[in-house]
């Protein structure tokens, strides 16, 4: 799986929208844009997932660019229990037959919202 | 999504003994998987839990350290076996439910501390 490039830590004023970025300029076509977030002494919480459009559902939006080589996380008004280490992967769906493209998590970013 | 619980939650143990982990999930899912997450680090992904079959062991990590067992679709176990203090990690179920094939969940982890 693509490779990809978050930054270490993010601030964010509670109220206002979060941004996180990820960069994955390795991508392939058939891999999918996942976020996850892991809250701690938690498991890993799913957030989104994408292609290549832009996505949106009850907990997020994501912001994926045209030429897919990065993406944003955006949560439009963070509380204070946002706060979490957040996962940008790149995985394919299906790695050969049957096989489950594999999720891999590189080191996050940890967000911290203040009040 | 799929509840996924996981037993013990946290365990303390001696060295040269072995632990076994249990999860167990509410409803019938495709795929299964272990992570492990060491103090301080990211997750990383030990084996895939096969019914019926062997587990699928990623560069690391073998069978005679981690034995899994999945005997049928909604339940699967991981040994760690001979620990050491290098063991002491959390140790995450993960599962892949039938009909929601873009989503992988994840347990809340059972917390080990080898001493």
């Amino acid at each position: 799986d693509a490779k990809t490039t978050q930054p270490t830590s993010m601030d964010c004023a509670e109220g206002r929208a979060a941004n996180l970025p990820c960069n994955h300029s390795t991508i392939s076509g058939n891999e999918y844009v996942y976020w996850y977030r892991q809250i701690h002494s938690q498991g890993p919480q799913y957030i989104i997932h994408g292609l290549k459009n832009n996505e949106t559902n009850e907990m997020a939006s994501l912001i994926i660019t045209e030429d897919r080589k990065s993406s944003t996380l955006i949560l439009p008004h963070a509380t204070l229990r946002d706060t979490a280490v957040y996962y940008c992967i790149v995985r394919v769906l299906y790695a050969g037959g049957t096989s489950y493209g594999k999720l891999t998590f590189g080191q996050g970013t940890i967000l911290t919202v203040h009040p | 999504s799929a509840v996924i619980s996981q037993k013990p939650s946290r365990d303390i143990c001696q060295r040269g003994t072995s632990l076994t982990i249990q999860c167990q999930v509410d409803s019938q899912v495709t795929m299964m998987f272990w992570y492990r997450q060491q103090p301080g680090q990211s997750l990383t992904l030990i084996a895939t839990a096969n019914q019926g079959s062997e587990a699928t062991y990623e560069s690391g990590f073998v069978i005679d350290k981690f034995p899994i067992s999945r005997p049928n679709l909604t339940f699967s176990t991981l040994t760690v076996s001979n620990m050491s203090p290098e063991d002491s990690s959390i140790y995450l179920c993960s599962v892949v439910s039938r009909g929601q094939t873009y989503e992988q969940y994840f347990g809340p982890g059972t917390r080990l501390t080898v001493t």
